[in-house]
């Protein structure tokens, strides 16, 4: 069955670093989105992403954040300078009609 | 503003014990209700998709029903596999595009 791949599945950085979160979306799908889940709260909407270019974005994804679908396969979230408050799962996702998830990525920031 | 609660918060049961939850929903411009299961340390499990009020979708011991203002999970017979998070969310039209809008969640446990 297809799925939707990130890696790493754990990242950690120290604060004010750099860090590209990576994802390979369902080969035939065309809308991508990153969520993100801070340890205990509501998984949140950042952003989503169609035709090589964002659709929506949401209040968190700031001038901190980026997307990206470089080569045609992957589909990458940048954060700038991470913050200690960056710390969470990020998700990726994409859809045909349904959406699916990946396992998500664990980022601490120290 | 657009808003998802899901009740309650966490559910115990046991075993055969048939249950509930609830997902209220305030957004402007429903396009669709979703319901996902999630299991600790992972990413959110598709189960339904729901549109329009009277619609209902069943799968296994899950059933989704959803109205104008609501949506429920019912679960019949619940087994201890059964035992997760149950994640509502609510896609709505944004500035440019659709937003997809989750609730905290109702955490399921089931006991034998």
């Amino acid at each position: 069955e297809p799925e939707v791949t990130q890696t790493p599945s754990h990242q950690v950085t120290q604060m004010g670093q750099e860090v590209i979160l990576r994802c390979v979306p369902i080969s035939n799908h065309l809308y991508f989105y990153w969520y993100r889940q801070i340890l205990g709260q509501k998984v949140e909407f950042l952003v989503s992403f169609y035709n090589n270019e964002i659709s929506e974005k949401s209040e968190i994804f700031d001038d901190q954040f980026s997307v990206e679908r470089p080569d045609g396969s992957n589909f990458t979230l940048k954060i700038r300078s991470t913050k200690l408050e960056d710390s969470a799962m990020y998700f990726c996702a994409s859809r045909e009609i349904i959406q699916y998830f990946g396992a998500g990525t664990r980022l601490s920031v120290l | 503003e657009d808003q998802v609660t899901q009740s309650p918060e966490a559910l115990r049961l046991q075993e055969g014990e048939s249950s509930s939850l609830n997902c209220s929903y305030t957004v402007s411009g429903l396009r669709g209700l979703f319901w996902y299961r999630q299991d600790p340390g992972k990413g959110p499990e598709f189960l339904f998709t729901l549109y329009s009020a009277g619609e209902e979708k069943e799968k296994e011991r899950l059933k989704a029903t959803l109205t104008k203002k609501e949506s429920f999970l019912h679960i019949t017979a619940p087994k201890p596999e059964d035992s997760a998070t149950y994640l509502c969310a609510v896609q709505a039209i944004g500035t440019g595009g659709f937003k997809t809008i989750f609730g905290a969640g109702t955490r399921l446990f089931v006991k034998a």
